[in-house]
């Protein structure tokens, strides 16, 4: 079984500031992916950035960066400069070799950009 | 150029009713999936496809039934609304089913059971 778990229901950032989200996870599995995917107002989910368990260098994409402790089981998303349009719900998620294609979702985190 | 799609946008049924979902996707993938995402924004796998066979099949009840006629169309038929399938239902789609894969995700279908 694997379980995500993400504390922070809601955070709030002004512009062009850093904001970091975070997400741990419980699995036994040594073989996983990890994933972060946000869902703004118009409820589209798109990946963010994802980050292979193997790795031990931390995944960025542009503004985005994951601080990833695979023996804390802890994986946080950095969002640097941030932007009015980061404002939306950011999912972790886990996906583990043995369960195949299933993403398990953490219950989700409201970061709101304040202009 | 929509990847993934979902009609209706907004259904909106009594209980008891009978209603389906349509997923398509033009981005060649094989594998699909459905999600349901709660009022508290919880999201949790139903089903998933490859190549139209069923693969996952999480605990959901048999009132809902998914069908995929090919690998580029998976729709849900719910039989029997209850106001409990009131919700967010996602399809989305993976290139595979490996675990790695990113999945993507189509604009949602939200359900209202009166």
């Amino acid at each position: 079984a694997q379980t995500v778990t993400q504390s922070q229901p809601e955070m709030s950032v002004q512009e062009a500031e850093t904001v970091t989200l975070s997400c741990t996870y419980d699995t036994s599995e040594s073989n996983y992916y990890l994933f972060w995917y946000k869902q703004p107002p118009s409820r589209q989910m798109i990946l963010v950035i994802r980050q292979e368990a193997y790795k031990q260098q931390n995944a960025t994409e542009n503004r985005f960066s994951v601080n990833f402790q695979k023996a804390a089981k802890s994986f946080s998303l950095k969002i640097s400069d941030s932007q009015l349009g980061d404002t939306a719900m950011y999912f972790c998620a886990s996906a583990l070799k043995a369960a195949g294609n299933k993403l398990t979702f953490g219950g989700g985190t409201r970061v709101l950009v304040k202009p | 150029d929509t990847a993934v799609s979902q009609t209706p946008k907004y259904l909106v049924t009594q209980m008891g009713n009978d209603k389906s979902i349509k997923c398509e996707q033009n981005l060649g993938h094989d594998t699909m999936y459905w999600y349901k995402q709660d009022s508290k924004k919880f999201l949790k796998i139903m089903f998933s496809y490859n190549n139209k066979e069923l693969i996952i099949n999480e605990t959901v009840p048999n009132r809902f039934s998914p069908k995929s006629p090919d690998k580029a169309h998976l729709n849900l038929h719910i039989n029997s609304l209850e106001l409990g399938d009131s919700a967010v239902y996602f399809c989305a789609s993976s290139q595979s089913p490996i675990f790695y894969n990113e999945q993507f995700f189509g604009p949602g279908t939200r359900l209202t059971v009166l």
